[in-house]
């Protein structure tokens, strides 16, 4: 029972490269999410998906797209990296029909040269 | 608007002394109230919640947190701390309106140092 997987670890692109980052679990939670997380300033999500086949934004949506597989994966797409996206993100797993707690993957750290 | 403040960006504290990690927060309805820890290098983990019911909620490690719904606070506490308590320390809350979404905010993060 691995919880969240994400993939890859690390990653470096130079500017207007493009990557999807990957995201899985096997909680078999509803919701979906991806943040990213910047020094001093928290976790700010990006996107998210209530369920599958739904996807909405988030407070940070500009550069990304996502795409919610199927139940257990969701991937974080930058189409034309920059470097104002270097940061570490994160993966979130949850079940709104509970109490909302989130589960999360072990981050990928992006450098956007 | 809703959010999230931890006043502090750093706490020290020596081994054996007890901890407090200050978290408050501006939400319409009723919240649910999560603290998570993040080891240097690694996720989130989570530590503990307030859905509803006793204002002490117990957790993970020896951690406890209070609600206080006058102060709108869930402030993160331990008896002793251990120097392995050392990480970073989220405050998060959902927003549970009219659209049932799951979404957490999440303070900017505190930073715990525990000294030997």
């Amino acid at each position: 029972n691995a919880g969240v997987t994400q993939t890859p670890k690390f990653q470096v692109l130079k500017t207007g490269q493009s990557m999807t980052l990957q995201c899985a679990q096997d909680m078999n939670h509803n919701s979906m999410y991806w943040y990213r997380q910047d020094p001093g300033m928290g976790l700010r999500l990006i996107y998210y998906s209530a369920s599958e086949g739904t996807t909405d934004k988030g407070e940070v949506p500009n550069g990304y797209n996502v795409s919610r597989l199927n139940k257990r994966e969701f991937s974080l797409r930058l189409e034309s990296a920059a470097p104002s996206q270097t940061s570490v993100y994160f993966c979130g797993a949850g079940d709104t029909r509970g109490t909302d707690t989130q589960y999360f993957g072990p981050g990928t750290r992006l450098t956007v040269l | 608007a809703q959010s999230v403040a931890q006043p502090e960006d750093q706490v020290n504290v020596a081994e054996g002394n007890p901890l407090t990690v200050k978290c408050t927060y501006s939400v319409s309805g009723n919240p649910y109230l999560f603290w998570y820890v993040q080891y240097p290098n690694r996720g989130l983990q989570f530590l503990l919640k307030y859905i509803t019911g006793d204002n002490l909620v117990k957790g993970s490690y020896g951690f406890e947190a209070e609600f206080n719904k006058s102060q709108t606070s869930f402030h993160l506490k331990k008896p002793s701390a251990l120097v392995s308590d050392s990480a970073l320390y989220f405050c998060a809350v959902s927003s549970r309106g009219s659209s049932n979404t799951g979404k957490l905010i999440f303070g900017q993060g505190t930073t715990l140092q525990v000294k030997p």
